[in-house]
């Protein structure tokens, strides 16, 4: 079935510096979506994207779909220890009656 | 945004006994309801989709005699963990959607549950 790989899974980052957590998927989908859950929190919703090559941007996450719609970034610019957490991409299964989420990449940011 | 809440948020039971968990979604109606379990330091496992007036659609893996899910208005699912033992030890977190079954998921607070 379809499943939606995410890398890094640890991600440890100086205060400031950039980084970048890649989301694949083994079947075109037709959206993902990005969580990022707080530690001791639940996931909370970030942004959907559906075209093909699109791009959003909040603040200093810039999220991308590939042009392909089977992968997907979210890029983190000059990290603050508020992006402490896990961020989970998630893409419907093949069947589209359900999210399949990635593993998530854990960001630990040192000050 | 959308407000999903989840009772209780920790509970502790002895081993055999059932817990119950609530989900509830408070300012719209949910037709369907999602529930997760999570282990430290993982993604989200999803147990089970909650259809409204229907019986639920279990994922593969998971036992439905032991993970029953009632899902009997359009704000309200529950699951009743049964015959509790230390293994199901977990934290459970339900989410619901307005939009569609793969459309943006909100998200309850969660439940950690610690059986004993």
């Amino acid at each position: 079935g379809q499943q939606v790989m995410q890398i890094p899974q640890y991600q440890h980052v100086q205060e400031g510096e950039d980084f970048t957590t890649y989301c694949n998927s083994s079947t075109t989908l037709s959206n993902i979506q990005w969580y990022k859950q707080r530690p001791g929190g639940h996931p909370v919703f970030l942004i959907q994207l559906v075209k093909s090559g699109e791009v959003k941007k909040q603040k200093r996450l810039t999220f991308q779909f590939g042009e392909a719609k089977k992968n997907s970034s979210l890029h983190i610019t000059a990290t603050q220890t508020t992006d402490v957490g896990t961020y989970f991409c998630a893409g419907p299964s093949s069947n589209d009656y359900k999210l399949s989420f990635g593993a998530g990449t854990t960001v630990t940011v040192r000050a | 945004g959308a407000v999903v809440s989840q009772h209780p948020s920790r509970v502790i039971c002895k081993s055999g006994t059932s817990v119950k968990i609530e989900c509830r979604s408070l300012d719209f109606q949910a037709t369907t309801m999602f529930w997760y379990r999570q282990f430290p330091k993982q993604s989200l496992m999803l147990m089970a989709t909650s259809n409204e007036g229907s019986k639920a659609t279990y994922e593969q893996g998971v036992e439905k005699d032991k993970f029953l899910i009632n899902h009997a208005s359009l704000t309200l699912s529950t699951l009743t963990v049964t015959s509790a033992h230390p293994e199901d030890s977990s934290f459970y977190i339900c989410s619901a959607t307005r939009t569609g079954a793969t459309g943006e998921l909100f998200f309850g607070e969660g439940s950690r549950l610690t059986v004993l």
